[in-house]
């Protein structure tokens, strides 16, 4: 069962332009949210994050938007540019014990295209 | 390089032959984690560590997988008598063990098994 989902397996983008991956789960018991970038034979480089008691964080040109009644978080990179082409991994943890996250649970990734 | 280091990157082996993956985890990281990833999926979780303890193991780690980290530092993963299905990338992250700490990915081990 997939508990957390990226509905779109790709998004092309013009350079300049506002990027947004989206991203849905389905546990309430996640605390905390993060977003990965992969290049092709190269493991998921941690991009931006964000804990459950905030609804945005803000990192550069990365803006993640959490939005917990919905269960939904958004990424939003602007301006796109064109090194900013991989797939992006949405992924979710539970705290462990009450202190400490644990597993991640990761979507399927979007594969972001930016052109020039 | 302080970040997390997988050896070897690749691995091409036949089937019913035993593979084993070696994971070094940033220094001060006391947590290490084992993921598999195969073709259109996002990393599924395998085990972790805090230290030298196994303190979770997924219903995807049958019976022919083994992990181990016996001094707390570098980790190991072992297949036994692998299978075609077992072909996937192989990651490991680590992780400092505090409150809403980050996972550290490294580059992965490609596992092909013919």
């Amino acid at each position: 069962d997939q508990q957390v989902k990226q509905n779109s397996p790709s998004l092309s983008v013009q350079e300049g332009r506002i990027s947004i991956l989206n991203c849905d789960y389905t546990n309430s018991m996640f605390d905390y949210f993060l977003w990965y970038k992969k290049y092709p034979a190269e493991g998921p480089t941690f991009l931006i994050s964000i804990s459950s008691i905030k609804d945005k964080n803000e990192d550069g040109r990365f803006t993640v938007f959490l939005n917990k009644s919905a269960k939904h978080l958004s990424l939003h990179i602007v301006p796109s540019q064109p090194g900013d082409s991989a797939v992006y991994f949405c992924a979710a943890s539970a705290l462990v014990r009450g202190s400490t996250l644990g597993r991640l649970y990761f979507g399927r990734g979007t594969q972001l295209t930016v052109w020039p | 390089d302080t970040g997390v280091s997988q050896n070897p990157r690749h691995k091409i082996t036949k089937r019913g032959q035993n593979v084993t993956f070696r994971c070094d985890p940033i220094s001060e990281h006391n947590r290490l984690y084992w993921y598999r990833q195969t073709l259109g999926q996002g990393p599924e979780f395998l085990t972790y560590f805090q230290n030298e303890a196994q303190l979770e193991k997924s219903r995807l780690l049958s019976d022919r997988f083994s992990a181990e980290r016996p001094k707390g530092s570098f980790s190991t993963l072992e297949i036994q008598r692998t299978e075609q299905g077992d072909s996937a990338m192989y990651l490991c992250a680590s992780s400092s063990g505090t409150a809403l700490d980050t996972q550290y990915f490294g580059p992965g081990t490609r596992l092909t098994v013919l």
